[in-house]
C-alpha cells in the first residue's frame, strides 16, 4: 500500500508555463516532506523539501505548497523549462526513512 | 551535500548467481540506506545499513536474499542473491546529511537473464 499519492503520472506543459504536481499522506508521522528530480539513468537529486509547520516554501522557480489538515502538498515549476523535462518523486518521511509517491514524468514542449 | 559512488554502475547476471553493490561516500555519514526502484517505478526501501550491526529490513525484504554489510561510516555493501529476472531493477544508496537531507547515488542498474 503506498503511503504516498501522487497525480498526475504524467503531463505537458509548454516552454514557460506551470507544472503543477500534487501529492497526499495518510501517515501525520511524517515530518519531513522533498522532492526529487530523476533524470533517466541517472539518481534522484533533490530538488527542495519542506517541514509540516511551513506552508509555502520558495527556491528559484520550483515553490512547494503544504496544506497540513489536509495533508496534502504540491510543487509548482514556474517558468517550465525544456531542461526540466524529467521525473519527479514527491516523498515523506519518518525516521529519515522516504516513502515515495509513484512520480510524475514532466515534458516541457519547446 | 555528498559524493556518493556506487559499484558497480550497470551489470548483466545470469540467474541463480548474485551480485555484491558498493557505495561509498566522501564524508562520515550515520544514516545510510539501500532502496529499489523497479523498472518505470518509485522507489522502495530495502534496509537500513546500520554501522557495527545487523541492517534493519523492510516489510518484504529479507537478509538471506539482500545482506547487507556496513564496515565504516563511509562504506556499505548490498548482495542481490539467487537472483531471478524479477530483481531486474535499480538499485539506490542513500545517505542522510544534516537532520534530514537525503542524497542518492547514480544506481547501479541491474538485468537478470
Amino acid at each position: 500500500q503506498q503511503q504516498v499519492k501522487q497525480s498526475p503520472q504524467s503531463l505537458i506543459v509548454q516552454k514557460g508555463g506551470i507544472s503543477i504536481i500534487n501529492c497526499a499522506y495518510e501517515n501525520t508521522a511524517f515530518d519531513y516532506f522533498p522532492w526529487y528530480q530523476q533524470f533517466p539513468g541517472k539518481g534522484p537529486a533533490l530538488l527542495i523539501a519542506i517541514r509540516p509547520d511551513v506552508s509555502e516554501k520558495k527556491e528559484g522557480r520550483f515553490t512547494i505548497s503544504f496544506n497540513k489538515s489536509a495533508k496534502q502538498f504540491s510543487l509548482h515549476i514556474m517558468d517550465s523549462q525544456p531542461g526540466d523535462s524529467a521525473t519527479y518523486f514527491c516523498a515523506a518521511s519518518k525516521d529519515y526513512k522516504l516513502s515515495f509517491g509513484a512520480g510524475t514524468t514532466v515534458t516541457v514542449r519547446a | 551535500s555528498a559524493v556518493i559512488s556506487q559499484k558497480p554502475s550497470r551489470d548483466i547476471c545470469q540467474r541463480g548467481t548474485s551480485l555484491t553493490i558498493q557505495c561509498q561516500v566522501d564524508s562520515q555519514v550515520t544514516m545510510m540506506f539501500w532502496y529499489r526502484q523497479q523498472p518505470g517505478q518509485s522507489l522502495t526501501l530495502i534496509a537500513t545499513a546500520n554501522q557495527g550491526s545487523e541492517a534493519t529490513y523492510e516489510s518484504g525484504f529479507v537478509i538471506d536474499k539482500f545482506p547487507i554489510s556496513r564496515p565504516n561510516l563511509t562504506f556499505s555493501t548490498l548482495t542481490v542473491s539467487n537472483m531471478s529476472p524479477e530483481d531486474s531493477s535499480i538499485y539506490l544508496c542513500s545517505v542522510v546529511l544534516g537532520s534530514t537531507e537525503a542524497f542518492f547515488g547514480q544506481g547501479t542498474r541491474l538485468t537478470v537473464v
